[in-house]
């Protein structure tokens, strides 16, 4: 069974710091790896998603990821916080079936 | 593309009461949907999936069930609620099969409060 452990459930940054949320997943085969925001009272929106090939993934609103297979990691990062980046971050991961676990959740708060 | 519709979008119940919320979704036929839920300071906890009409698999033992009657529709309901049943519900739909990415769409959520 595969799973997922979000280091840190708050991370609080300035505006225009750099973005670190981190994850670290267990699976018994090649995963697919996920991050998810969700914006309040909102459902979950796909930022970016590794399956194969490239370990260094870019996603929407400049953010991006690298798998690390060695570490088991898939860390998620944005050289520039903005404002409109303050919400909650879930990583997740699939075991190519369709079966996906989510993390308990990184909530972002960006101060100006 | 996957639209999906939710409803209701909040609801308010007293302990004891029935729950029905309902799930319907856009796109690809025989879609993989899901009932996750979304407790306060919590992850997401999957708690119902179906890969085909009439076909619901359980997560976890609960006061809760779920009903697929047409390929694009899920419902999940409770005969009686309990104060640990507030949350928030997101219905989500995979591709049949897992799809190659095996990525979900989320619905807008269904935000449920027992008093």
């Amino acid at each position: 069974a595969q799973s997922v452990t979000q280091l840190g459930s708050h991370v609080s940054v300035s505006e225009g710091a750099l973005v670190l949320l981190r994850c670290n997943y267990s699976s018994s085969v090649p995963p697919y790896l996920f991050w998810y925001v969700q914006y309040p009272n909102q459902g979950l929106q796909l930022l970016l998603k590794y399956t194969t090939g490239a370990t260094l993934v870019k996603g929407i609103n400049g953010f991006e990821a690298e798998f690390k297979k060695s570490e088991t990691s898939f860390h998620l990062t944005k050289p520039s916080a903005h404002m409109s980046d303050a919400a909650e971050y879930f990583c997740a991961v699939s075991d190519q079936g369709g079966d996906m676990r989510f993390g308990a959740g990184t909530r972002l708060t960006v101060k100006p | 593309s996957q639209t999906i519709h939710q409803w209701p979008a909040t609801l308010v119940q007293p302990v004891g009461s029935p729950l029905s919320l309902e799930c319907t979704v856009e796109g690809t036929s025989n879609p993989n949907l899901y009932w996750y839920r979304q407790a306060a300071g919590r992850g997401l906890q999957l708690l119902f999936y179906s890969v085909g009409i009439g076909q619901i698999s359980s997560e976890v033992p609960q006061n809760l069930s779920a009903s697929r009657p047409q390929d694009r529709q899920f419902i999940l309901s409770s005969k009686k609620l309990l104060l640990s049943d507030s949350g928030f519900y997101l219905c989500a739909q995979g591709l049949a099969g897992g799809s190659i990415t095996g990525e979900l769409f989320f619905g807008e959520g269904s935000r449920l409060t027992v008093l």
